[in-house]
Formats: C-alpha cells, sequence, structure tokens
C-alpha cells in the first residue's frame, strides 16, 4: 500500500478482556516495528520483526503481549487481560531495511481500557 | 540501559523567533534520526546523521551531529506557524534499536 495501515484507529475495550492491533507495513518493506506512545511521551519501543521473525522482543512489558508477523507482512499485536496502564497510542512502523533506514509510521490505534 | 535525553521539554516562541532542541546520550551512537510529530499525527522521518561533526541543512531547519556522536541538535530560524509540532530525537545505540528522545514540544505564542 501507500503508506503503513493501522487498524482499528480506536479500541475501547473493558479490562481483563483480550485485543488485537493490526499493522500492514508498506509493500517490500522487510523491518517491521511496533511502539507505545503515552501523552506527552516519546514511543516506547515493544518488538521489532525482520521478515517473520521477532528480532528483538526486549520491550515488550510483559507476557501479556504478544505479536506476530506469520507471512512476514502483516503484524498483529496482542493484548491478553488488558489492565487501564495499557491505555495508550500504538504505534507501527515499517523500513526497507531495517535500523539504518527511515521508519514511516502508521496513524496508530489509540487504545483506552475502561 | 543506554538513555537520550532531550531538552527542553517545551519552547514558546514567537513567530519570527528561533529554535533549538538538543539531544544526548549516555553512549555513542552510530547514527541519529530527527522526526516530527503533529498534534494528533504520528512521526514523520526528517533525517538521519551518520558522521561525526556532521551538518545537514533543510531550508530553516539545520541538524548537527557531534563531534562524539553522543550529541544533536536540531535548530529552526525563523520558526512558522506550520513549524508547530513536537520534535524527536531516536539514536540508534549498541543493540541497533532506535532509542527516542521524550521530545521538544515547539509552541507558537498567540
Amino acid at each position: 500500500g501507500a503508506g503503513v495501515s493501522q487498524t482499528p484507529s480506536n479500541k475501547v475495550t473493558e479490562k481483563g478482556k483480550y485485543v488485537e492491533l493490526r499493522c500492514d507495513p508498506i509493500s517490500g518493506h522487510t523491518a517491521l516495528y511496533w511502539y507505545r506512545q503515552s501523552l506527552g511521551q516519546g514511543p516506547e519501543f515493544l518488538i521489532y520483526f525482520q521478515g517473520t521473525g521477532a528480532a528483538d522482543d526486549s520491550g515488550l512489558p510483559n507476557d501479556r503481549f504478544f505479536a506476530v508477523r506469520p507471512e512476514g507482512s502483516v503484524s498483529t499485536l496482542k493484548i491478553q487481560r488488558t489492565e487501564r496502564g495499557d491505555s495508550a497510542v500504538y504505534l507501527c512502523a515499517s523500513s526497507l531495511q531495517g535500523e539504518l533506514t527511515e521508519a514511516f509510521f502508521g496513524q496508530g490505534t489509540r487504545l483506552t481500557v475502561v | 540501559g543506554q538513555q537520550v535525553m532531550q531538552i527542553p521539554q517545551y519552547q514558546h516562541v514567537q513567530e519570527g523567533e528561533d529554535f533549538t532542541t538538543y539531544c544526548n546520550s549516555s553512549t555513542t551512537l552510530s547514527n541519529i534520526q530527527w522526526y516530527k510529530q503533529r498534534p494528533g499525527g504520528h512521526p514523520v522521518f526528517l533525517i538521519q546523521l551518520v558522521k561525526s561533526g556532521e551538518v545537514k541543512k533543510q531550508k530553516r531547519l539545520t541538524f548537527q551531529f557531534g563531534e562524539a556522536k553522543k550529541n544533536s541538535s536540531l535548530h529552526i530560524t525563523a520558526t512558522q506557524t506550520t513549524d508547530v509540532g513536537t520534535y524527536f530525537c531516536a539514536g540508534i545505540g549498541s543493540n541497533y534499536q532506535l532509542i527516542w528522545g521524550a521530545g521538544t514540544k515547539l509552541i507558537i505564542k498567540p
């Protein structure tokens, strides 16, 4: 596609529920990143995919968070047993080759846990 | 762990005044990227600096990378209302991940 697409743009869920956030990167970009951004803060790294594999998942805060990219394109971030502290904007970015090339961000998914 | 400190957190300027934001890393960076995020928007890539002492210009924006590759700055000359937003630096550390500063919010005084 022309840009990085994230769906949904907004998600309101109840505490304890499971959510999935989707990222459709730019076609041909092998690198894909998930970030979380709280108001007034910079993006917080969650996980980095190179192709289908998670090259670095050190940013995932705990085992409630999981992400997949089964075919090396679309990625899904999954959050189990959501907590109010998970509320944030979840940003996805893709780049052509990885960390040394420009990252293109999607519009983000605003997750609100009530 | 590796950190990138960015200051100031906010800068209020009159339209036409200059703006500067600074980033400092606790460790040497292989390169540094700058992004701009408009209110309600997502980060948009501005530039990447790779070489020690590098200076790059984009119209009214001047980007510098320090000699030791531990600090960087963005200077905007004669700010305009279109410059409003938050400017982030993001450095590549030893683990080859982007380490983001907290951002500097540019606010134009009415």
